[in-house]
């Protein structure tokens, strides 16, 4: 299947900093991608859809000036965590699809964020 | 209303017997795609198997099945003579619309597989 690269894979960082994390298609053009946050043992939550070119649609209740997110390429999308608390640690997933048989989504690896 | 349904939190089965995870759903759209993810403890989502609301026939990939019961909603994952390596947790997932990738997928909450030796 198609890949999808996120980098970086973990991150601890003190509270009050930002952190970007990166979502690649590694073999395909992505014009949508998606972003997720998920806690231990829970569903993924979207956050929003990043499409290229134009600004996010977040969902109800994500703050988008907390989490930025820029889509410049096909290939390319990042979500800016600004000025992190504790509460925004979380595992957060990004998702493009378009690439397979049945336009599933494959999904990143994940980036473990953990501000303390 | 919850557009994925998945009941079962955990399910336990023995290696190499069979097991169904339940998933049900709730669209007015008459053209969506269900699909089931697996995620093991590494976090990666991995893609299971899809089917279409337009399919005539169940959907298969190897091991896995999916019972697809469109009067009923329902999407069952079938996993055949279940290995140590399928135990994960499994979501289910509905998109509205066939092939719209800009489509949100909906997920369930989610089973949480054990196969034990």
């Amino acid at each position: 299947g198609a890949v999808v690269s996120q980098h970086p894979s973990r991150v601890i960082c003190k509270s009050g900093t930002s952190v970007k994390i990166e979502c690649r298609s590694l073999d395909f053009q992505a014009t949508t991608m998606f972003w997720y946050r998920q806690f231990p043992k829970q569903s993924l939550m979207l956050m929003a859809t990043s499409n290229e070119g134009s600004k996010a649609t977040y969902e109800q209740g994500v703050e988008k000036d907390k989490f930025l997110i820029n889509h410049a390429s096909l290939t390319l999308s990042t979500l800016t965590v600004t000025s992190a608390h504790p509460e925004d640690s979380s595992f957060y997933i990004c998702s493009a699809g378009g690439a397979g048989s049945y336009n599933e989504q494959f999904f990143g690896p994940g980036t473990r964020l953990t501000v303390l | 209303a919850q557009k994925i349904t998945q009941t079962q939190p955990g399910m336990f089965v023995q290696e190499k017997e069979a097991v169904t995870l339940d998933c049900t759903y709730d669209t007015s759209d008459p053209s969506y795609g269900l699909f089931w993810y697996k995620q093991p403890s590494s976090g990666e989502m991995i893609f299971l198997i899809y089917q279409g609301s337009y399919d005539q026939q169940n959907a298969t990939e190897g091991r896995y099945s999916l019972n697809f019961q469109k009067a009923r909603k329902s999407a069952n994952l079938v996993i055949s003579a279940s290995q140590l390596g399928d135990s994960a947790m499994y979501f289910c997932a509905m998109r509205e619309g066939l092939r719209n990738t800009g489509n949100q997928f909906y997920f369930g909450t989610g089973t949480s597989l054990t196969v034990i030796p």
